[in-house]
């Protein structure tokens, strides 16, 4: 089965830069979705098509894919950025997730 | 506003069954493939199924296939998820989810209703 890789948990201090990865053998070959769950809230789409923000989702967020691994990247990182944070393929006509990664903001 | 809210869930014992909606509202409805996403507790997203726009084609997770069941109603501009032979491992919040084009991200999703299956 199609599986993606993330790390559980990535920490990065207020005002610095996170990224979140996304592993699966060349994954360049997909497009690869990011989502944004807040605590106790449905998902929301952050970015999508390897490096497109949706409306509404701040500059400060950025997409990479390529060769092995898909990057969600955060910049300038705020409090309200604590969330856990998922990739999403789709393989054939299914979607697949990774595990996710809670982001901590220290 | 683009929104989809879900309804139905509940406890319900095991091998029981459950019909869950989901209702589409400033958006064309029929133009888009919709998906059901589960979230059991304390743990990732899930894929379960999809349908297409018309409810000619769908698809389903392993681990649901042959037990639920997704269809639409693209007059009520609703969806629905029919579960049956419910186990504890189905416990979780069920959300739905639209895409904008196939192959893109969900950009819109419900609250969640939530499924208790337990004795």
């Amino acid at each position: 089965s199609y599986e993606l890789t993330q790390p559980l948990s990535v920490s990065v201090a207020l005002g610095q830069t996170a990224r979140i990865t996304c592993g699966r053998s060349n994954i360049e070959d997909k497009n690869v979705h990011w989502y944004q769950q807040r605590p106790g809230q449905a998902p929301v789409l952050v970015m999508y098509r390897d490096n497109n923000r949706p409306s509404g989702i701040p500059e400060r967020f950025s997409g990479s894919n390529s060769g092995n691994t898909a990057t969600l990247t955060i910049s300038r990182v705020q409090a309200g950025d604590e969330a856990d944070y998922y990739c999403q393929v789709w393989d054939s006509s299914t979607a697949v997730f990774g595990g996710g990664t809670q982001l901590t903001v220290l | 506003e683009v929104q989809l809210v879900e309804s139905g869930g509940g406890l319900v014992q095991p091998g029981g069954s459950l019909r869950l909606s989901c209702a589409g509202s400033g958006f064309i409805f029929s133009n888009y493939w919709m998906h059901w996403v589960r979230q059991a507790p304390g743990k990732g997203l899930v894929w379960v199924s999809r349908i297409d726009s018309d409810g000619r084609n769908t698809n389903y997770a392993d681990s649901v296939k042959g037990r639920f069941t997704i269809s639409r109603d693209n007059a009520k501009n609703t969806l629905y998820l029919e579960m049956n032979s419910l186990r504890v491992e189905d416990t979780a919040i069920y959300y739905c989810a639209k895409v904008p084009i196939p192959g893109s991200g969900m950009d819109v999703w419900g609250q969640g209703t939530t499924v208790t299956v337990s004795s």
